[in-house]
């Protein structure tokens, strides 16, 4: 696609429930990586894929957190069992090589 | 790992002044990016700085790498209320896409 496509874009959901995260990078970037923004923050890094390689998940908080992406397509990042301490901004990025970022609008989420 | 410290984490200026945020690494940095994210969005490149000493103007931007690939620096000359927002500085260690982000720096204008 033209940019890198965040679903849902809002979401509440309750504490303990789990919830999926969706990114469709730009078409033919190779490179994929997910960031928390906690509101009036910096960003996190959370994982990193790259091609076929194993991703890069050095920064997930807990094993509460998981992602998947298949081929050089779309991911999804799955929080299970989610905390009030979740509720963030996740922001998707997709890159070729040299690491530029063309970020997605971000999947707000909100834990109650 | 390496890290990037940025400051100031705050500035308010009147519109038409001047801004300036810096980015300092205790350790020699391959390169260092530039992103801008308005209130309610979500970050977008600037500018990438490759070479020792180099300076790279977009408009009313204009970003230094240092000497010693150690900081970096933009400056924003007579700021309008459409520059508000947050800048961040990132970088990527050698022979990795993954970009480490400074805390960023918040301007506000006051028209």
């Amino acid at each position: 696609g033209a940019g890198v496509s965040q679903s849902p874009s809002n979401k509440v959901t309750e504490k303990g429930k789990d919830v999926e995260l969706r990114c469709d990078p730009i078409s033919g970037h190779t490179a994929l990586y997910w960031y928390r923004q906690r509101l009036g923050q910096g960003l996190e890094f959370l994982i990193y894929f790259q091609g076929n390689s194993a991703p890069d998940k050095s920064g997930l908080p807990s094993d509460r957190f998981s992602a998947e992406r298949t081929g050089e397509s779309v991911s999804t990042l799955t929080i299970q069992r989610t905390q009030q301490e979740d509720s963030a901004v996740y922001l998707c990025a997709s890159s070729l090589a040299q690491g530029v970022y063309t970020f997605g609008s971000g999947t707000r989420l909100t834990v109650v | 790992g390496q890290q990037v410290m940025q400051i100031p984490q705050y500035q308010h200026v009147q519109e038409g002044e001047d801004f300036t945020t810096y980015c300092n690494s205790s350790t020699t940095l391959s390169n260092i990016q530039w992103y801008k994210q308005r209130p309610g969005g979500h970050p977008v490149f600037l500018i990438q700085l490759v070479k020792s000493g180099e300076v790279k103007k977009q408009k009313r931007l204009t970003f230094q790498f240092g000497e010693a690939k150690k900081n970096s620096s933009l400056h924003i000359t007579a700021t309008q209320t459409t520059d508000v927002g947050t800048y961040f500085c990132a970088f990527s260690g050698a022979g990795s896409y993954q970009l480490t982000f400074g805390k960023g720096t918040k301007l506000s204008v006051i028209p």
